[in-house]
């Protein structure tokens, strides 16, 4: 069965300091790897896209890793700011040759950056 | 703003009632999907129409439906809508499927109470 584990659930940290999100896939075949952050109510918001070859992907202060060899994923955080509190998702697409294509939703790690 | 635009943003319903909840993909989206999110839980995808055509189907229940229309506008009915129905529903656009790095934009959402 295609399962996105993130941990951990929930993280509560101090603005300025940095923070690693986990995400574990058992996705196969693997076509690509997503993470988004989705504010409280609103809708989510693509941060990085990986690809099989890919095993680094940076977006500002926000540094994604893969490796598709233990199916493992990272979401490094930099210099947390109060404007990073919200859910991050971990979304792992399953390639699909000739039809419909699928995406695989953790279920977020919902992180706190207190001032 | 992504581009992916979701009427109506709230909706406050009876039970046994139908809804319709609509999207315009951004300019250009040939995919539409549309997803659950449950208080708490992870988003459910529930079905996505390529250019017209129903593409792929997820956990959608009988009593919900969607159509992609000629200007790629997309609707999903709620009928017989029941209180575990109340949920945030995500429309979201791509210009194909999931495959590579194909970014897919996530509306704002309808927030839907049943009552």
């Amino acid at each position: 069965k295609n399962q996105v584990e993130q941990s951990p659930q929930s993280l509560i940290i101090l603005e300025g300091k940095n923070c690693t999100l986990q995400c574990n896939y058992t996705v196969s075949p693997f076509s690509n790897l997503r993470w988004y952050k989705q504010d409280t109510g609103r809708g989510p918001v693509s941060l990085t896209i990986m690809t099989f070859s890919e095993n680094t992907k940076s977006n500002g202060r926000y540094t994604a890793t893969l490796d598709a060899d233990t199916k493992q994923s990272s979401l490094h955080i930099t210099a947390s700011q109060l404007s990073d509190s919200a859910s991050y998702i971990c979304v792992v697409g399953l390639y699909s040759g000739g039809g419909a294509d699928g995406l695989t939703f953790g279920k977020g790690t919902h992180l706190i950056i207190q001032p | 703003d992504s581009g992916v635009t979701q009427t109506p943003k709230h909706l406050i319903t009876a039970t046994g009632q139908r809804v319709t909840l609509r999207c315009s993909p951004r300019s250009g989206d040939l995919s539409v999907y549309w997803y659950q999110q449950s208080l708490d839980q992870g988003l459910q995808f529930l079905i996505q129409y390529y250019n017209g055509e129903e593409r792929a189907k997820g956990n959608i229940l009988e009593r919900f439906s969607a159509q992609q229309f000629p200007d790629l506008h997309s609707e999903l009915n709620l009928s017989s809508l029941e209180l575990g129905d109340s949920a945030l529903y995500f429309c979201a656009s791509s210009v194909e499927g999931t495959k590579g790095r194909n970014t897919i934009y996530f509306g704002e959402g309808s927030w839907l109470t049943v009552v």
